[in-house]
Parts: structure tokens; C-alpha cells; sequence
């Protein structure tokens, strides 16, 4: 079956501008999650949807971050007046739900550059 | 911030060969997870390991957890070029089960043919 998607696969903004990154879980998955990952660095937590409410937001870096899930499955994660810093590959997951011992399925992340 | 560490943060090895890394964490775990990525496959789930396990065993994989030492370690036995990508061990948040991973830097692993 489909596995989790991500678009764009790569995406350039300058410095200033606001991107989003668009996540497509796997149908019938009702967690999902974004994660960050700098060259060289291991995949770093941001926030995670159990539906469509945020159960976890507490890793987003600031309030420039924002991300939502209207209706439980596609998510888009919004960053606004971007930074050089932001640049990274974010990676999406979703596992079956939260709150037991489900696996995460990784989609193949948009590398997002900042200039 | 990273809650697990893998040492060493890079191995190179012949094929045939047996690859061992070791991960450190912080903090109490629900279960600990390793997971490997390359740039054909992305970030994929080998193993989960649970904190009242010891070792558990998958294909050419073998896991160890010791959670007095809070240190976890990746056997692969004999090593093919398929092998090479970076390794990463990952713990839950928060010790709860299915809440967000918290990775370590990995480590990264060439296999030679």
C-alpha cells in the first residue's frame, strides 16, 4: 500500500518568505507526526496530532512554526518569515494512533532551503 | 534536544563482517527503538525493544538493553554493502509509549565489498 508522502520533495524560499510543507499519512492512520533534521544531526521531535488536535506541540522552536490537521489526515506545516536556520530536511511519520506501542512510518521528508 | 547518544559516530567495515553500535540515554524509557536511514529509503523501523526485555533478535539484527546502564546496543552479523546507511536509536518522550521519538545523532555505518 501507499506509504507516507510529503510535498515538495525539495523546496527553496528566501529568507523572509512563508512555506508550507504538506504531509499525507497513511490512510487510516490516525497519529501523525513532524520532525526536523539538520545535516549530520538525528531526526529532531516538533509536534505530533492525535486526530486532528496537537497532542504535543512543545517542539516547535517558535511561534513562527505552526501546524494543523483539519480533518485527521493531511497535515501542512506552515513557517513563517523563514530563516536561514530553518533549513533542514522535515520529515513527517504517522503510526495506527498514539499512546501505545505502534510503529512510525517516515515519509521521505522535504528538504527545505533557506536563502 | 537528543536523548540518546550512538557510539561510534561512524564505522567502516568489510562486507561479511559484524557491525556493533551502542546507544546512551538520559532518561527512563517505556522502550527503545532503532531505526536506519538512507537516501533511497528514508528513515525505516528495524527493531523495538521494550524496557522490561533484554535482548530480542530480527533477521541478521540482534538488540541488547541494559536499563541499568540506560546503554542499548545493534548487532548486525554478517555485513553487506546493503547494510551501509546511518543508524539511529530512539526512546519516547517522555518515557510513554507512542508519544514523539527522541532520537540520537546515529551512526553511520560503511560496508565495503
Amino acid at each position: 500500500g501507499a506509504g507516507v508522502s510529503q510535498t515538495p520533495s525539495n523546496k527553496v524560499t528566501e529568507k523572509g518568505k512563508y512555506v508550507e510543507l504538506r504531509c499525507d499519512p497513511i490512510s487510516g492512520h490516525t497519529a501523525l507526526y513532524w520532525y526536523r533534521q539538520s545535516l549530520g544531526q538525528g531526526p529532531e521531535f516538533l509536534i505530533y496530532f492525535q486526530g486532528t488536535g496537537a497532542a504535543d506541540d512543545s517542539g516547535l522552536p517558535n511561534d513562527r512554526f505552526f501546524a494543523v490537521r483539519p480533518e485527521g489526515s493531511v497535515s501542512t506545516l506552515k513557517i513563517q518569515r523563514t530563516e536561514r536556520g530553518d533549513s533542514a530536511v522535515y520529515l513527517c511519520a504517522s503510526s495506527l494512533m498514539a499512546g501505545g506501542l505502534y510503529e512510525q512510518y517516515f515519509g521521505p521528508g522535504t528538504r527545505l532551503t533557506v536563502t | 534536544s537528543q536523548q540518546g547518544e550512538e557510539d561510534p559516530q561512524a564505522l567502516s567495515i568489510q562486507e561479511g563482517e559484524n557491525a556493533t553500535m551502542n546507544c546512551s540515554y538520559k532518561t527512563s524509557i517505556n522502550n527503545l527503538q532503532w531505526y536506519r536511514q538512507n537516501s533511497g529509503r528514508g528513515l525505516v523501523h528495524l527493531i523495538l525493544i521494550r524496557s522490561n526485555e533484554r535482548e530480542k533478535h530480527s533477521g541478521r539484527l540482534r538488540v541488547t538493553l541494559d536499563t541499568s546502564k540506560k546503554s542499548s546496543s545493534l548487532l548486525i552479523t554478517a555485513s553487506r554493502a546493503a547494510d551501509t546507511a546511518s543508524y539511529f536509536c530512539a526512546t519516547d518522550k517522555y518515557g510513554q509509549a507512542g508519544t514523539a521519538l527522541i532520537f540520537g545523532k546515529g551512526t553511520t555505518l560503511s560496508v565495503s565489498s
